[in-house]
């Protein structure tokens, strides 16, 4: 059954900094296409970055809210996926979902900005 | 890419069907001939989890009572006979283009 299991979701102030990660089991790990999903409180699913598999280049995007700020990455060797966060803002304040291609959906991860 | 769904709450009496609508703002045909249109269910306190894929495919464990058409720009979840085990809200999910975009949810609910 394939699995994926997020952690390092904190409490941090505006302008500070936070590390996500996700673990796969169960999962093609290497040859999937990865990405963040975030959803604020009370509100819909926005889609925050994407990672290509290596063999489709790796390239990385992410949406305009979190252009320059997020950083996305992976270590296929230990099935995890990574998602860097700086200068939060109080906007960035949500539950973050690691998901293999929209296909598997882990738990999620609580994420708050605020002073 | 804007996605549109109506209705955005749809009350249901258990055993009847449901329908949501999908609505989006250019065509999701990819440049391959593949249309990336996906719907996806939110139980109370749950995370998203994938029921159709590229428009009529249901994800592996989906019950048959779901199914989706459509083509373009307009899309439809049905859900022939709905059960207790539904209520959520259903999203609809635009893959065709990144960034992939959401609707905006339709909460069903039984009456």
């Amino acid at each position: 059954e394939e699995q994926l299991l997020e952690s390092g979701g904190d409490l941090v102030t505006p302008g500070g900094s936070l590390r996500l990660s996700c673990t796969g089991s169960g999962v093609n790990f290497r040859d999937s296409w990865m990405s963040w999903v975030r959803q604020a409180p009370g509100k819909g699913l926005e889609w925050v970055a994407r990672i290509k598999s290596k063999n489709s280049g790796g390239t990385k995007e992410y949406g305009a809210p979190v252009e320059g700020r997020f950083t996305i990455s992976r270590d296929d060797a230990k099935n995890m996926l990574f998602l860097q966060m700086d200068s939060l803002k109080t906007e960035d304040t949500a539950v973050y979902y690691c998901t293999r291609d929209h296909f598997t959906w882990g738990q999620g991860t609580r994420v708050t900005v605020s002073s | 890419i804007v996605m549109t769904q109506t209705p955005l709450s749809s009350p249901v009496t258990l055993g009847q069907p449901a329908s949501i609508s999908c609505r989006s703002s250019q065509s999701l045909v990819h440049s391959g001939g593949n249309t990336f249109l996906s719907w996806l269910q939110q139980r109370p306190g749950q995370p998203p989890r994938l029921l159709i894929y590229q428009v009529s495919n249901r994800f592996s464990g989906v019950p048959d009572r779901f199914s989706g058409s459509g083509a373009g720009t307009d899309f439809t979840l049905k859900i022939s006979r709905v059960e207790a085990e539904d209520v959520g809200v259903y999203y609809c999910m635009q893959a065709t283009q990144f960034p992939y975009t959401f609707g905006q949810g339709t909460n069903l609910e039984i009456k």
